[in-house]
């Protein structure tokens, strides 16, 4: 299995709260992303980097920003954390030239309350 | 816009053979991929097809239509452990070394009950 954690594994926080998660991977991979998956949503990308300190926007950012200061490591922040971003986060990644082959993180379950 | 329809819910028995159906309208198109996801688990990858015809991978097979937007996974010989749901996703772009090398647009997901 691909190296990738992703922590905290669960957290539940208030509404107004900054909330950050992390994405660790071993693997070297260029290519990282955030998705979060909702119930009749499938999964649905937040953010993505393709390099150190080079990030842009997917589907769903507003709301979230993110940084990568070092390849092994993507960090997505909720600045102030909604109840419309109570979900499920997953972290991937990818090797340069198969972004269609992508390896997922375990998740974060987020809720706010 | 953007979309990729599949079907909801398949339930098929054990032994058998179930195909599930993707249909796409993206703006850009560089491939089709397959994923399984098990209930609590992380999305992992299957198959992807970036020209038509069938790629075969053990009990697992994939098929691309371009001309169609249509795709499909075929699952044989069914088993119990493949009761999960199956995303497909469209690839939005291709190549490049910089920037986005296409990123996936995932369909909703067809859950898949196998029974005894």
């Amino acid at each position: 299995d691909a190296g990738i954690t992703q922590s905290p594994r669960h957290k539940v926080t208030e509404t107004g709260t900054p909330v950050t998660l992390r994405c660790h991977q071993t693997e070297n991979h260029r290519y990282m992303y955030w998705y979060r998956q909702d119930p009749g949503h499938g999964l649905r990308l937040i953010h993505y980097s393709y390099g150190v300190k080079d990030t842009d926007k997917g589907e769903v950012s507003d709301g979230y920003s993110v940084s990568r200061s070092k390849t092994e490591d993507f960090l997505l922040t909720l600045e102030s954390a909604t109840s419309s971003q109570t979900s499920v986060y997953f972290c991937a990644i990818s090797d340069v030239g198969r972004s269609y082959e992508q390896y997922f993180g375990p998740g974060t379950r987020l809720t706010v309350t | 816009g953007q979309s990729l329809e599949q079907p909801s819910e398949v339930t098929a028995v054990e032994g058998a053979i179930v195909q599930i159906n993707c249909t796409y309208q993206t703006s850009g198109f560089y491939g089709l991929s397959w994923y399984q996801q098990h209930d609590g688990g992380a999305p992992t990858f299957l198959s992807y097809n970036a020209l038509d015809g069938l790629e075969e991978t053990g009990r697992f097979s994939s098929f691309l239509s371009r001309s169609d937007s249509y795709g499909y996974l075929l699952l044989q010989e069914l088993q119990m452990k493949d009761s999960a749901s199956y995303f497909c996703a469209v690839r939005d772009g291709g190549g490049g070394y910089g920037g986005s090398q296409g990123n996936l647009i995932f369909g909703k997901g067809t859950k898949l009950s196998v029974k005894p």
